[in-house]
C-alpha cells in the first residue's frame, strides 16, 4: 500500500485566499483524522471521520475551516478565507479501527502571507 | 481533559548509549498508547503500540512499557545510533482520539 497520500506537499498563498488540502487514506481504514502541527501548540486534532461521517469537529478552530469526506478514499480540508495564523503543517492520518495503529501522511506545509 | 507530558524536551547522547524517554498522562482511562517518530519535515511513523491490557512491546532495539495506573510510559532505545536522531512523540488513545505529547528531540552524536 502507498500509505496515506496528501496533496499538495507545500502551499503558499496570500491572506484571504481559499486553500484546499487533500487526503487519500489507506484502503480499508475506517477512521480518518486531520491534524495541525505548529511549534507553539504541537499536534492538534481538528476533525475526524468514521466511515465517511464526521464524528468530532470540536478541534476546528473556527467557521473558516471545513472538512468533507465524500467517499472512503478521499477527504478535503478547506480554509476560506485563509489568514497568516493558519500557517502550519497539516497532517492527515488513518486507522483501521480505534485499537489499531494510526498512520500519518507526509503533511502539507501551508504558508499564508 | 487528557494531558500528555514528555520529559525531557531534548536529549543529546553519544552513539552507543542506552537511553530512556518518558511520557506521562493525566487520565488513566486509555485504550492504548502509541510511540511515534518524526524526522524533520516529515510525517509521523508509528514505532510501537501498547494496548491498555499490555505492559510492554518490543521491536528491535526499541522497548516501550506502560503503567496505566500511574499514568506513565517509557521508550527504551538500546545501543543508540546517529540514525535514531529524530523527535519521538507519545500519544494516548481515549474516546477514539489520540492525544499527543509535544515530543522529545533526540540527537545521537557519532
Amino acid at each position: 500500500d502507498a500509505g496515506v497520500i496528501q496533496s499538495p506537499r507545500h502551499e503558499v498563498t496570500e491572506m484571504g485566499q481559499e486553500v484546499t488540502l487533500r487526503c487519500k487514506p489507506i484502503s480499508g481504514h475506517d477512521y480518518l483524522f486531520w491534524y495541525r502541527q505548529t511549534m507553539m501548540r504541537g499536534l492538534e486534532l481538528l476533525i475526524y471521520f468514521n466511515n465517511n461521517v464526521p464524528i468530532d469537529d470540536s478541534g476546528m478552530p473556527e467557521d473558516r475551516f471545513s472538512a468533507k469526506m465524500p467517499n472512503a478514499s478521499f477527504s478535503t480540508l478547506k480554509i476560506q478565507p485563509s489568514e497568516p495564523r493558519d500557517s502550519a503543517v497539516y497532517f492527515c492520518a488513518s486507522r483501521w479501527d480505534w485499537t489499531s495503529k494510526q498512520y500519518f501522511g507526509p503533511g502539507t506545509r501551508l504558508t499564508v502571507t | 481533559k487528557q494531558e500528555v507530558t514528555q520529559i525531557p524536551a531534548a536529549l543529546s547522547v553519544p552513539e552507543g548509549e542506552n537511553l530512556v524517554l518518558n511520557c506521562s498522562f493525566t487520565d488513566s482511562a486509555i485504550y492504548n498508547l502509541q510511540w511515534f517518530r518524526q524526522d524533520p519535515g516529515k510525517g509521523l511513523t508509528s514505532l510501537l503500540l501498547i494496548q491498555s491490557s499490555q505492559r510492554e512491546q518490543t521491536s528491535g532495539r526499541l522497548n516501550a512499557s506502560l503503567d496505566k495506573s500511574s499514568g506513565r510510559s517509557t521508550l527504551y532505545i538500546a545501543a543508540s545510533q546517529p540514525g535514531d536522531s529524530a523527535t519521538y512523540l507519545c500519544a494516548v488513545m481515549g474516546n477514539y482520539k489520540l492525544t499527543f505529547g509535544k515530543g522529545t528531540l533526540l540527537t545521537v552524536n557519532p
